[in-house]
């Protein structure tokens, strides 16, 4: 099946950092989505990405749809404490309904 | 604005037993999806839906039964629970294939299995 590499696994990162993390496929993806998890909670979508070359903003946040189809970035900038938490790439191939997730990138922040 | 709720949060079964995760949307969408999240593996599907009276399974559906008879409601059952289906279960819905419509998710049922 689909496999889809998240990296890094976690960060440590001061207040007001920027941030990057990347995702790679196995395979072509023809969407790419990005999600952010809380504690307790379940993943809140962030960022959707539908075509090749995409770049797409949401606030402080920037993601990336590679031009390979294969990969994707989210790049977070002047982190704060609400960064905090675990964000997951997903990814989707043309004619199938079911989204593959990355195993996750665990942001924390250092006072 | 409920979304996507799932009931129980918490539930702890021992080895054998079944019981059955309630997941109800209201935002009238057509497909939807439970998911297992295990430590370090991501977010795997065990089962979906494109539609009321209509399941497919996903990438781990063994061990798991589902039914959808009403469009808000999906539920996923378990027919003897088993220690590794210890997981914490999202569900989640989208009102049309993916294309433009990502995935609204609920915050998950914690299960453990004794």
């Amino acid at each position: 099946g689909q496999q889809l590499n998240q990296s890094p696994q976690s960060m440590f990162i001061q207040e007001g950092e920027d941030v990057s993390m990347n995702c790679t496929s196995s395979s072509i993806f023809n969407t790419w989505l990005w999600y952010k998890q809380d504690p307790g909670e379940g993943p809140v979508l962030l960022i959707a990405l539908y075509k090749a070359g995409e770049l797409t903003s949401n606030g402080r946040l920037t993601a990336q749809f590679g031009i390979t189809r294969k990969d994707s970035f989210l790049n977070i900038s002047a982190s704060i404490p609400s960064d905090v938490g675990i964000y997951f790439c997903a990814g989707r191939d043309f004619g199938n309904e079911k989204l593959t997730f990355g195993t996750g990138t665990r942001l924390t922040i250092i006072p | 604005n409920a979304g996507v709720t799932q009931t129980p949060k918490f539930r702890v079964l021992k080895t054998g037993q079944s019981m059955t995760l309630l997941c109800a949307q209201d935002m009238n969408h057509e497909y939807m999806y439970w998911y297992r999240q295990d430590p370090g593996m991501g977010l795997r599907l065990i089962h979906y839906s494109v539609g009321e009276g209509t399941t497919a399974k996903g990438e781990v559906p063994d061990g798991y039964n589902v039914s959808r008879l009403k469009k808000q409601n999906f539920l996923l059952g378990l027919e003897s629970a088993a220690p590794s289906q210890t997981s914490v279960y999202f569900c989640a819905s989208s009102p049309y294939r993916l294309d433009n419509q990502p995935q609204h998710f609920g915050d998950g049922t914690r299960l453990s299995i004794l």
